[in-house]
């Protein structure tokens, strides 16, 4: 169970969009449709954005959309804002319960 | 609203054994189609999960931890529990617990709990 495999960084200015990828393989990615993201703010516990590759929490702009190909998922952030800063995180389910993370992406609004 | 917090020991000394609790409010832990679970975070990397576990007391673990983990519920204080036994200085981590459904998506977490291990 390997972790998945996100950029470490990507950077965009105020109104860009920036798109974080996040790979596995056939047994987590790729073999399921539940890949969720997280933000977390510098000292925060992380935040729910994304579950069930693209279904947004209430409260979650939509400026945030999520979405996959194969054993790839893509976190898209449209319109970036300033408070879009921060550490994002993808998550897949892996059989039998099991979740594993990536490494996370820093996302630095320019 | 649904509210989780965790506590325990601030320190922990290498071998030993690191013990946490986490205490949800707001909704019962066995009235809930959800699992409970704990995510950690070593200082400045990223998110780790470690176990989860169903009111009904089935536990599912990551394999790299599972010989050392332990998970158990106490519905009657509706509380879960983590220990992690023969601990090392790399299991100093941000301990999270979280509300996990059943594919993965945690929606509710924890503030976190920082815990070193050192002598």
């Amino acid at each position: 169970q390997s972790a998945l495999a996100q950029p470490r960084s990507v950077s965009g200015s105020p109104g860009q969009s920036v798109t974080i990828s996040c790979t596995g393989t056939s047994s987590d990615v790729g073999g399921y449709n539940y890949v969720s993201w997280y933000q977390q703010h510098p000292g925060k516990a992380p935040k729910l954005l994304i579950y069930d590759v693209s279904k947004r929490p209430s409260g979650v702009p939509d400026r945030f959309s999520g979405s996959k190909s194969g054993n790839t998922a893509s976190l898209t952030i449209s319109g970036l804002q300033a408070e879009d800063e921060a550490d994002y995180y993808c998550c897949s389910y892996a059989g039998n319960y099991a979740l594993v993370f990536g490494g996370g992406t820093k996302v630095t609004v320019l | 609203q649904l509210q989780l917090q965790e506590s325990g020991p601030g320190l922990v000394k290498p071998s030993e054994t690191l013990s946490l609790t986490c205490t949800v409010s707001g909704v019962s832990i066995s009235s809930s189609s959800y699992y409970w679970g704990w995510i950690r975070q070593p200082p400045g990397k990223g998110l780790d999960w470690i176990g989860s576990i169903f009111y009904s007391g089935s536990t599912y673990y990551n394999p790299s931890l599972k010989s050392r983990v332990t998970m158990s519920v106490d519905t009657s204080k509706n509380q879960f529990s983590l220990k992690l036994s023969s601990v090392a200085a790399a299991d100093t981590a941000v301990y999270y617990c979280a509300r996990i459904s059943r594919v993965g998506a945690t929606d509710y977490w924890g503030q976190g709990t920082l815990v070193p291990v050192s002598s």
